[in-house]
């Protein structure tokens, strides 16, 4: 298993405050990403990350922001939690060179996050 | 941007029996497609993936998925489902815009096994 971990695994926090996810790579793999699962919604795709302090918009990036000032970290940051982000959290890394074709994504185990 | 269609949000099937998984997609071009598995309370694990050539894939845990360009279909099948294949199944492909690697997910569907 790729070398993923998100921290904490389960949180409950209360409307409005602000909270941080982790997740920690030991792949030393350049590409980093933030996903959320809902029901009837699969996985979508937040914010991602080509590299140190390279982070680019996804799909649903509205009240996430991210940071990686390290290659093995990537933070996932609700600056104010709503109720709406009540969520699976799961990070994701890929390689990116000398790969044929298109990487694989490889899964950390995620992070449940109910916001009250 | 390209996506990917799971019609079937659950599926049933008896444990011994064969499995086929549906996924449709749409991309004019030849697409990367995935299928990853998840088990409750864990992340997504990689079943297969499909770039280019042999259009019959085979994966891990027994599963194989075949192309079929002409139905834009990239369906999932196993011979003989064991209980322990009771997961969500997701259906990914490559998105192909500017974000990096990152897939497009179908909505899944979810795998239930009976004795």
């Amino acid at each position: 298993d790729a070398g993923i971990t998100q921290s904490p695994r389960h949180k409950v926090t209360e409307t409005g405050t602000p909270v941080t996810l982790r997740c920690h790579q030991t792949e030393n793999h350049r590409y980093m990403y933030w996903y959320r699962q809902d029901p009837g919604h699969g996985l979508r795709l937040i914010h991602y990350s080509y590299g140190v302090k390279d982070t680019d918009k996804g799909e649903v990036s509205d009240g996430y922001s991210v940071s990686r000032s390290k290659t093995e970290d990537f933070l996932l940051t609700l600056e104010s939690a709503t109720s709406s982000q009540t969520s699976v959290y799961f990070c994701a890394i890929s390689e990116s060179t000398g790969v044929r074709g298109y990487p694989p994504l490889h899964f950390g185990n995620g992070t449940r996050l109910t916001v009250t | 941007a390209q996506s990917v269609t799971q019609p079937d949000i659950h599926i049933t099937v008896s444990e011994g029996a064969s499995l086929e998984l549906r996924c449709n997609y749409s991309y004019g071009a030849t697409p990367y497609l995935f299928w990853y598995v998840q088990s409750p309370g864990q992340g997504l694990q990689l079943l297969l993936k499909y770039f280019s050539g042999d259009t019959l894939v085979q994966g891990i845990k027994g599963f194989e998925a075949e192309f079929k360009r002409s139905q834009s279909s990239f369906n999932l099948r196993k011979p003989s489902v064991h209980w322990s294949d009771a997961a969500e199944y997701f259906c990914a492909v490559g998105s192909n815009s500017n974000s990096g690697y990152a897939l497009n997910f179908g909505k899944g569907t979810s795998l239930l096994v009976t004795p």
